[in-house]
């Protein structure tokens, strides 16, 4: 089974706050991807890669940074926290032969920005 | 733009069967994504079609109009545990999906 982990499953940071968040995939999955979702608006992606030390951004980028320097580890970056980025974010892998429409998901991390 | 449209709840009963429609408006469009989350879980994959017709998986199915930019998710012999939401996601060219705002499937015995 494909199992993709998040460093965090609830994390409470204060406004201004550099904020990491971390996502490590087992299955040498190239494409990894992060998404926010809120209540209302589904899931929108922020940031992707398709291989080490690549990266696009998303539609929603502002605000947020990305790292990959391993294969299995994609970390998202929160340079400044702020009360807006309050939110679930869920972290997602794919094989390039699915070309990312079969995604799996970690079970996300709630971060809460006061 | 690029926007899809489903709805936002749908409640049927145990043992019917449920369809729940998705159309969107996008430019390089591959294919069309389901996927099923439950309260407080992660979204997990369901089905994807790339052509038009139906796919079926079990009791779930989905299908495909290209020429509509239409799909729907077809739920039969509900169960209890299906009760989720339920998003679409069109894949994009460069990869990427884009997520539907997701539909909240309710099921009554």
């Amino acid at each position: 089974d494909v199992k993709v982990t998040q460093s965090s499953r609830y994390l409470v940071k204060r406004t201004g706050e550099k904020v990491f968040l971390e996502c490590v995939q087992d299955m040498d999955h190239e494409n990894m991807f992060w998404y926010r979702q809120d209540p209302g608006l589904g899931l929108r992606l922020i940031y992707f890669s398709y291989d080490v030390k690549m990266k696009e951004k998303g539609d929603i980028p502002e605000g947020y940074s990305v790292s990959r320097e391993k294969k299995e580890r994609f970390s998202l970056i929160l340079e400044s926290a702020s009360t807006n980025q309050t939110s679930m974010y869920l972290c997602a892998s794919s094989p390039p032969a699915q070309g990312g429409s079969e995604q799996y998901f970690g079970p996300g991390t709630r971060l809460t920005v006061t | 733009g690029q926007s899809l449209e489903q709805p936002s709840e749908v409640t049927a009963v145990e043992g019917a069967i449920v369809q729940i429609n998705c159309t969107y408006q996008t430019s390089g469009f591959y294919g069309l994504s389901w996927y099923q989350q439950h309260d407080g879980g992660a979204p997990t994959f369901l089905s994807y079609n790339a052509l038009d017709g139906l796919e079926e998986t079990g009791r779930f199915s989905s299908f495909l109009s290209r020429s509509d930019s239409y799909g729907y998710l077809l739920l039969q012999e509900l169960q209890m545990k299906d009760s989720a939401s339920y998003f679409c996601a069109v894949k994009h060219q460069g990869g990427k999906l884009i997520f539907g705002q997701g539909t909240e499937l309710s099921v009554k015995p």
